[in-house]
């Protein structure tokens, strides 16, 4: 399965956008981009996922670049609850499917 | 559904015994998920099943550790001898996987404290 790297920590304002960026140069055809997210305390919870296309849902957007080498996880209006670890993860599809976590962006919400 | 459960929510043994944690997935999931989560070294993937058959165990630290999905709804993984290494939190996780939406659900964990 292919790497990921992650910014350690970003902070951000209540209220702004957030965008987390993640590299994944090696991935390869097959495999997808997810992100998740840990609340302290929680199991770690499903955001989004993509292939190649950008996507959007209630939670967040994700933007893959052209070449899939790197992503960026966008929060549109970053709130106090949105203080988490926030995990990208490349993982194949079909059978193969298995999510291997790395470790992750602490993002910090400041009022 | 309640989601994935995991039992107990917390365990406190001594050094030496058994120790069994229990999950239930999400009924209809064929994925399941074994994660142990410590400040040193994140959240590692320990095993998981789909349909009930062990794909992947690479994670599993040591013979001591085992893990079994006898059915759909049920797991344990079985710690024995524990050892105080062996203290993390414990999260179980199932999905679809690309049968249907990829996305897992995690348990709110098992906090293992071993002494």
């Amino acid at each position: 399965d292919a790497k990921t790297t992650q910014p350690t920590s970003m902070d951000c304002a209540e209220g702004r956008a957030a965008n987390l960026p993640c590299n994944h140069s090696t991935i390869s055809g097959n495999e997808y981009v997810y992100w998740y997210r840990q609340i302290h305390s929680q199991g770690p919870q499903y955001i989004i996922h993509g292939l190649k296309n950008n996507e959007t849902n209630e939670m967040a957007s994700l933007i893959i670049t052209e070449d899939r080498k790197s992503s960026t996880l966008i929060l549109p209006h970053a709130t106090l609850r949105d203080t988490a670890v926030y995990y990208c993860i490349v993982a194949r599809g079909g059978s193969n499917y298995k999510l291997t976590f790395g470790k992750g962006t602490l993002l910090t919400v400041n009022p | 559904d309640a989601g994935v459960i995991q039992s107990p929510r917390h365990e406190v043994t001594e050094m030496g015994q058994e120790v069994t944690l229990r999950c239930k997935p999400i009924s209809g999931h064929d994925y399941l998920f074994w994660y142990r989560q410590t400040m040193m070294r994140g959240l590692e993937l320990l095993i998981y099943f789909n349909n009930n058959v062990p794909i992947d165990d690479s994670g599993m630290p040591e013979d001591r550790f085992s893990a079994k999905m006898p059915n759909a709804s049920f797991s344990t993984l079985k710690i024995q001898p524990s050892e105080p290494r062996d203290s993390a939190v414990y999260f179980c996780a199932s999905s679809l996987g690309f049968s249907g939406d990829p996305e897992a659900f995690f348990g709110q964990g098992t906090r293992l404290t071993v002494v």
